[in-house]
């Protein structure tokens, strides 16, 4: 079965240090991956999506994520984390023809001052 | 503009009402979705619309009841509701008719069930 997998339930990380969310999937073929965000009480916003093509994706708000076929992963990474990335992070995989996303458990991401 | 709006922000009904939460999109947008969000979970899915017809119902209880009047409006029916149906409900679109492409989401409304 298809499936998206965040191995980190909660990091915190100081604010301006560097950021990096894991997420391995484990579908048939390549599937199409996407990280969003989703602030306390809010709906989830789209950061970045991995179709095909260059494997080092930039999305919005500074992030970028890298494909690795090899390691069956598509981490994000953000080099200076803001007080306002303080959010929930899920990455979702898509395989193609369908509609269903596969969501990963999500991520919790706590900045200190 | 990838906005996707929702209304009411916040709901609250009792076990006996009927009331309907709406979604609306004007992206041109062909692919329509309901989600169902647990607190410190992942949505789940509930109903995909694709080209204004319900292409997928993921075994949703019929106190459920979804309705796409156009392309560019979705709406879900509550009737009899549990209070374990008290959730956050997230619409979403996409692109084309929706399979294979990223989805967008609305910022959903807070469901309270007493």
């Amino acid at each position: 079965a298809q499936s998206v997998t965040q191995p980190d339930i909660h990091i915190t990380v100081s604010e301006g240090a560097s950021l990096e969310l894991r997420c391995n999937y484990s579908y048939g073929a390549t599937p199409y991956l996407f990280w969003y965000v989703q602030s306390p009480g809010q709906g989830l916003q789209l950061l970045l999506k991995y179709f095909s093509g260059d494997t080092l994706v930039q999305g919005i708000k500074g992030f970028e994520a890298e494909f690795k076929r090899s390691q069956s992963s598509f981490n994000l990474r953000k080099p200076s984390v803001h007080w306002s990335d303080a959010a929930e992070y899920f990455c979702a995989g898509l395989k193609q023809d369908d509609y269903k996303l596969s969501f990963g458990a999500g991520t919790t991401v706590t900045v200190r001052a | 503009d990838t906005e996707v709006t929702q209304t009411p922000k916040h709901l609250v009904m009792g076990m006996t009402n009927k009331k309907s939460l709406k979604c609306e999109q004007h992206m041109g947008h062909r692919a329509m979705y309901w989600y169902k969000q647990k607190a410190k979970k992942p949505p789940e899915l509930m109903f995909v619309y694709s080209y204004e017809k319900l292409s997928i119902n993921e075994s949703v209880p019929s106190r459920f009841s979804p309705e796409c009047p156009n392309s560019s409006l979705l709406n879900l029916h509550l009737h009899a509701l549990q209070p374990e149906d008290s959730a956050l409900y997230l619409c979403a679109s996409s692109p084309g008719g929706g399979a294979s492409y990223e989805q967008y989401f609305g910022p959903g409304t807070r469901l309270t069930v007493t």
